[in-house]
Formats: structure tokens, sequence, C-alpha cells
């Protein structure tokens, strides 16, 4: 299995307060994404990491901020966060081999639930 | 853009029955073609994959053929067990321009009963 984590596994927040939440990972794969998945939207791209300090957005980035100190870690930031973030949020990684065969691994997922 | 696009579920099936999860996609270029599962309470994990055209992935007995003259990655397994009862992703990546983006499809649900 691939070296992914992420912490929290669960978390309950009120409305309004800033969420962090962390990936890490082991195999120093230079790409990480993180998605959300909800019930008939299936996977949604937040923001993604193609190198330390390089980040870009996804489909569905408004309310969220990431970060990227580190080849291992990718922050999540929800800034102020709102019942409409309440989801499971997935990391993942990939390697960039030969071509473009970029399979991805993901993590265990973070629940999050915004009262 | 590129796009994927899976058959609705749930598919509902007994244990040992033949599975055919339908995918079609759209993309520019020669994108490389994924199956992912998702067990309840878990990350996707990739179950096969094919990178060209006429590849068969193949993984414990799921198999999918890249068929680009009718541009479809169809998962097929012969016999199906309850342990297979999880949630199917067909994806792409590759496609000109932003190849380390990946498009998903959104899941097709397989329930197997004993």
């Amino acid at each position: 299995d691939a070296g992914i984590t992420q912490s929290p596994r669960h978390k309950v927040t009120e409305t309004g307060t800033p969420v962090t939440l962390r990936c890490h990972q082991t195999e120093n794969h230079r790409y990480m994404y993180w998605y959300r998945q909800d019930p008939g939207h299936g996977l949604r791209l937040i923001h993604y990491s193609y190198g330390v300090k390089d980040t870009d957005k996804g489909e569905v980035s408004d309310g969220y901020s990431v970060s990227r100190s580190k080849t291992e870690d990718f922050l999540l930031t929800l800034e102020s966060a709102t019942s409409s973030q309440t989801s499971v949020y997935f990391c993942a990684i990939s390697a960039r081999t030969s071509g473009l065969h970029n399979e991805q691994f993901f993590g265990p997922g973070t629940r999050l639930t915004v009262l | 853009g590129d796009s994927v696009t899976q058959m609705e579920g749930p598919v509902t099936l007994s244990e040992e029955a033949f599975l055919t999860i339908n995918c079609t996609y759209t993309a520019t270029g020669y994108p490389s073609l994924f199956w992912y599962v998702q067990y309840p309470g878990e990350g996707l994990q990739l179950l096969l994959k094919a990178t060209k055209a006429d590849d068969k992935g193949s993984n414990k007995g799921f198999e999918a053929t890249y068929r680009k003259e009718t541009t479809s990655f169809h998962l097929e397994k012969g016999s199906v067990q309850v342990s297979d009862s999880a949630v199917y992703f067909c994806a792409l990546s590759g496609a000109s321009g932003g190849s380390y983006i990946p498009t998903f499809g959104r899941g097709t649900s397989l329930i197997v009963h004993p």
C-alpha cells in the first residue's frame, strides 16, 4: 500500500471556525490532490499541487485554500467552515511515470461535519 | 473537455452472476484508462488500468479492454462474490493538456447478494 495518511480521520466543527486537514505521504510523489466526495456528485477536485509551493485550483475551490511547504505534506484549509462543506475529503498522490500513466493512490479519507 | 460516463447504479446481482459496468469516455489525445474500487469507509484503490488501445487490464478476476473505436472501457467479471460489493469508478488521465489531472466518472455502486 502507498504510504499516505490523512489527519484527522473525523472532525466535527461549528460554522465559521477554521479547519485544517493534513495529508502526509512517504512516497516522495510529485503530485498531490484534494477531493471531496458527496452523494450524487462523485469525486470533485478542490485543489492540487505539482510540486513544493506549486498549487492550483480545481473545480470546487471556493472557500478552500492549500499549502505545500514540503514534498510530503499537503494541507487543506477551510478558512471559515460552512455547512455546505460537510463532506468526506480524500487526498491522493501520483507520480509522473513514463508517458502519462499517472494512476493515483488515495488516502483513507477525513469525514468532516460542520454544524 | 474530457469526460467519463458510467452507467447509473446501483447494480444488484446474485453471487456468481456475470458483471458488466459500462464506461465510455470523451477525450482528446491518447489517455490512459483506469478502474478504481472503493469499499465502504475506505479511499479509492486502483483495480486495473490500460494505457493504449486494445490493451486489456486485469486484476482479481476483473477485466476491461481499451476500445478506442468505441471510446469505451467496460468492466467485466465472470462470477461476482459478496466481497465485490463496492463502488466502482472509471477514470482517464493523460489526455492532451493537464495530463496529471484525472477525470473520474460518478461511480457505480455494486451490491452482490448471497
